[in-house]
This record gives C-alpha cells, sequence and structure tokens, in this order.
C-alpha cells in the first residue's frame, strides 16, 4: 500500500524558515517525480515544487522560487521541503504527492494527508 | 504560465443527474490534461489522465474528454458520495503544473 505520510508543519513567525518532510513507503520510490502542492486555508490547490528522480530536473512554481528548494534522499525515501523567509501568504496545508512519471511533467497519483504550515507573528 | 479556468464556479444537481464540468486552458495542453476530485478534509484523488484515460478504481460514470484549449469532466448519473469539488491540473509546459481554481458540485 502507497503511503506518504507529511511532517514539520507549524506556527511559524514571518521571515523564518521551515523543513517539510515526507516519508514513502510502498512503492519504489526513486522510479517516481515527487512534488509538492500546497492549498491556502478555504481556497484551491496550487503546485509549488517538482523534482524528478534522480533530483536532476526541478521545478518551482513562480511564486516561491528563490525561497522554497525541494529536495529527496532516495536511499531514505524522503522528499523534502525547505521553505526561508516565510510570508503570511504562505499559510497552508502542504501535501505531497508521486507523480507518475520519473521526470518532467506528471500527475499525482497518491497524496499524503498534507501538513498545516501557519505564518502569524 | 498557462492559466486554467474552470466553470460553472459551482453546480447544484440532483442525485441521479448528469454533471459536466468544464477546464478551458489560456493556451493549448494537448492531452496533458488531469481531474481530480476533493472532499472536505481530504486530500485530492486522481479521477481522469490525459484528458480521457480513467485512473486505476475509478468508476466508470466519470469520463474526460478534450485537448489543446478546451476539456470537459462528465459524471453520467451522479451518486451521493460524487458531490465535491473538482480541479482539472495540466502539465504541457512543465515547469510549472497549474491547476484550475476548482468547481464545486454541490446537491440541489
Amino acid at each position: 500500500e502507497v503511503q506518504l505520510v507529511e511532517s514539520g508543519g507549524g506556527l511559524v513567525q514571518p521571515g523564518r524558515s521551515l523543513r517539510l518532510s515526507c516519508a514513502a513507503s510502498g512503492f519504489t520510490f526513486d522510479d517516481f517525480n515527487m512534488d509538492w502542492v500546497r492549498q491556502p486555508p478555504g481556497k484551491g490547490l496550487e503546485w509549488v515544487a517538482g523534482i524528478s528522480w534522480n533530483s536532476g530536473m526541478v521545478g518551482y512554481a513562480a511564486s516561491v522560487k528563490g525561497r522554497f528548494t525541494i529536495s529527496r534522499d532516495n536511499a531514505q525515501n524522503s522528499l523534502y521541503l525547505q521553505i526561508n523567509s516565510l510570508r503570511p501568504n504562505d499559510t497552508a496545508v502542504y501535501y505531497c504527492a508521486k507523480g507518475t512519471r520519473g521526470s518532467g511533467s506528471s500527475n499525482f497519483d497518491y497524496w499524503g494527508q498534507g501538513t498545516l504550515v501557519t505564518v502569524s507573528s | 504560465e498557462i492559466v486554467l479556468t474552470q466553470s460553472p464556479a459551482t453546480l447544484s444537481l440532483s442525485p441521479g443527474e448528469r454533471a459536466t464540468l468544464s477546464c478551458r486552458a489560456s493556451q493549448s495542453v494537448a492531452s496533458y490534461l488531469a481531474w481530480y476530485q476533493q472532499k472536505p478534509g481530504q486530500a485530492p484523488r486522481l479521477l481522469i489522465y490525459d484528458a480521457s484515460h480513467r485512473a486505476t478504481g475509478i468508476p466508470a460514470r466519470f469520463s474526460g474528454s478534450g485537448s489543446g484549449t478546451d476539456f470537459t469532466l462528465t459524471i453520467s448519473s451522479l451518486e451521493p458520495e460524487d458531490f465535491a469539488v473538482y480541479y482539472c491540473q495540466q502539465r504541457s509546459n512543465w515547469p510549472p503544473s497549474t491547476f484550475g481554481q476548482g468547481t464545486k458540485l454541490e446537491i440541489k
């Protein structure tokens, strides 16, 4: 059974940093793209970042480029999102999502339960 | 960046009725369009990928069509569990991938 479990969210002050993690199991992790998608409270989905199977290709939404860094550790079956210079409009549930391909663009066939990041002073 | 516009924002129908949801892209995405369903408090679920292919385990009442800039998700006969929010997503021009703003399907 595929499982994606996010952690690392919480309440953080503006300007601070946070690192989100996603632990994957139930599939061959290093065969697939992995992505982060976020959803502000009561709003729609926003794709944030994606990374290919071997970390050779990464991509970011314009709204987070330069502040967010996606990475993965295939030996640990883990995905990460480093978030710097947090802003109040970064407040959202952050989902880890499994891609349907190994590189390039992808759909998302499995999602974690999400981790809530709240940016407030 | 490709913008996806979904319509209508809200669709009010009764169980047993047919639902037609639209997604329009600001430029061609070929057939690289997917549909997701999201219920309150849950993560999204992939329904349709590459415009018309049902994902694993998705009932046959869900179907997708279209190519280029205009796409449709059809639910042939609504079941009570189908009332949710639906999102389209394109992967044609990556990065970024983008989602539409969603259509809420509510019980009339």
